[in-house]
């Protein structure tokens, strides 16, 4: 199946830094990535849809201003946590949507997640 | 009432067993579905992909949908250690444009 790589694995920073979490699919082009973040022992919440070469759509309660994501390219998608406190800790995950064949039988393919630790 | 409803378990069963796995759900216009596997400390990793009714079969994982009950099913035979994961279930309405919803995840665990 595809694959999608998510860098860093995990990171641990001081209350009040930002925090970049790189998304990429690495065998196939994805317009639309998602964004999602999961507290233990919790399903996954959708945080925004990242769509290559314009805006985010976040979903609603997701700040928009604290976590920027940027779409810049076809295999690309970054999320930035600003002025992480420790309520931000979690786990981040992104998806990447395969469209498959002339668009039939997408599916969405998980990075690894990141984890955040915010001290 | 959420939209899709999974038993977050845990499920503990022993190895060779057959493991049963179900999500319900309320939205009539889900038509895709889909079963994903997340280990520990990992991103969730689909498993199996069906569209409308039916079953599909790959390997020792049966996944089943029945639309008229709003019940799908994630079968696993002669079950392993190595099954000993999170199984979220999630569906969307359309494929196009789909954002799914998933489930919460049942915990599954195969002792020795």
């Amino acid at each position: 199946g595809a694959v999608v790589s998510q860098h860093p694995s995990r990171v641990i920073c001081k209350s009040g830094t930002s925090v970049k979490i790189e998304c990429r699919s690495l065998d196939f082009q994805a317009t639309t990535m998602f964004w999602y973040r999961q507290f233990p022992k919790q399903s996954l919440m959708l945080m925004a849809t990242s769509n290559e070469g314009s805006k985010a759509t976040y979903e609603q309660g997701v700040e928009k201003d604290k976590f920027l994501i940027n779409h810049a390219s076809l295999t690309l998608s970054t999320l930035t946590v600003t002025s992480a406190h420790p309520e931000d800790s979690s786990f981040y995950i992104c998806s990447a949507r395969d469209l498959g064949v002339a668009g039939f039988q997408e599916t969405q393919y998980f990075g690894p997640g990141t984890r955040l630790l915010v001290l | 009432q959420k939209e899709v409803e999974q038993d977050p378990g845990p499920l503990s069963v022993p190895e060779g067993a057959i493991v049963s796995l179900n999500c319900t759900y309320s939205n009539s216009a889900f038509q895709y579905f889909m079963w994903y596997r997340q280990y520990s400390r990992k991103g969730p990793e689909l498993l199996m992909y069906t569209y409308s009714s039916g079953n599909k079969e790959d390997g020792r994982f049966t996944a089943q949908v029945d639309k008229s009950s709003k019940y799908i099913s994630l079968f696993i035979r002669d079950s392993q250690p190595s099954d000993s994961a999170t199984y979220l279930c999630a569906m969307s309405a359309e494929g196009g444009s789909y954002i799914p919803t998933f489930g919460r995840g049942t915990s599954l665990i195969v002792h020795p």
